[in-house]
């Protein structure tokens, strides 16, 4: 079974600073699809970044973008310029090819601090 | 609707009684999935509805739980004797029919079972 493992329970960041947040999955499948959502005290899950495994390039929007190494099983994603509307919930998640659920991490909780 | 909208938005209820959630999901999409939440956990894959069918079921915690779909829109979730181990934010995503579509959520039921 495919799991996702977000080692980091809680991070902080100062205003304006750089943070990383990890991610690692396992799986056998060679196609798959990763994701970050952002989850605010709202409770809204949204969307951050998408990956396809097929892909080398490293996604990217505005400040959010991933390191993705796909040998090592790791989708890491990095946050420039910390604002304090990031301060959420980042849960990673895997998904293989065709509609199936997607597979959670148990969250990383970011604080940014002024 | 532009986005994905569940009704109630926090549901009370007493221990032993049914009730029913509700997801409408954007307009279009036929992949609609059921999530939950536990306080301070990631989220648990409950099902998966293809159009009107449910070809995944694999995560609904027992037979007091169930959903239907019709019209290839809205979706009822439905939890049976409801037990205080129900309670957390019951999610709900929808998707295009297509590979690694990104899931776009609503902004949840929030359940508490006294």
């Amino acid at each position: 079974a495919q799991t996702v493992t977000q080692s980091q329970p809680e991070m902080s960041v100062q205003e304006a600073e750089t943070v990383t947040l990890s991610c690692t999955y396992d799986t056998s499948e060679s196609d798959y699809y990763l994701f970050w959502y952002k989850q605010p005290p709202s409770r809204q899950m949204i969307l951050v970044i998408r990956q396809e495994a097929y892909k080398q390039q490293n996604a990217t929007e505005n400040r959010f973008s991933v390191n993705f190494q796909k040998a090592a099983k790791s989708f890491s994603l990095k946050i420039s310029d910390s604002q304090l509307g990031d301060a959420a919930m980042y849960f990673c998640a895997y998904t293989t090819t065709g509609n199936t659920p997607l597979v959670f991490g148990k969250g990383t909780r970011l604080s940014v601090i002024a | 609707g532009a986005g994905v909208s569940q009704s109630p938005s926090n549901k009370v209820t007493e221990k032993g009684k049914d009730v029913e959630l509700r997801c409408d999901p954007i307009s279009g999409h036929t992949a609609l999935y059921w999530y939950r939440q536990r306080l301070g956990q990631g989220l648990e894959f409950l099902i998966y509805f293809q159009g009107n069918s449910a070809p995944d079921k694999s995560g609904l915690p027992s037979d007091r739980f169930s959903a239907e779909r019709t019209g290839e829109s809205v979706s009822t979730l439905t939890i049976q004797r409801t037990q205080q181990e129900d309670s957390a934010v019951y999610l709900c995503a929808s998707s295009r029919a297509f590979a690694g579509e990104t899931q776009y959520f609503g902004p949840g039921t929030r359940l508490l079972v006294l």
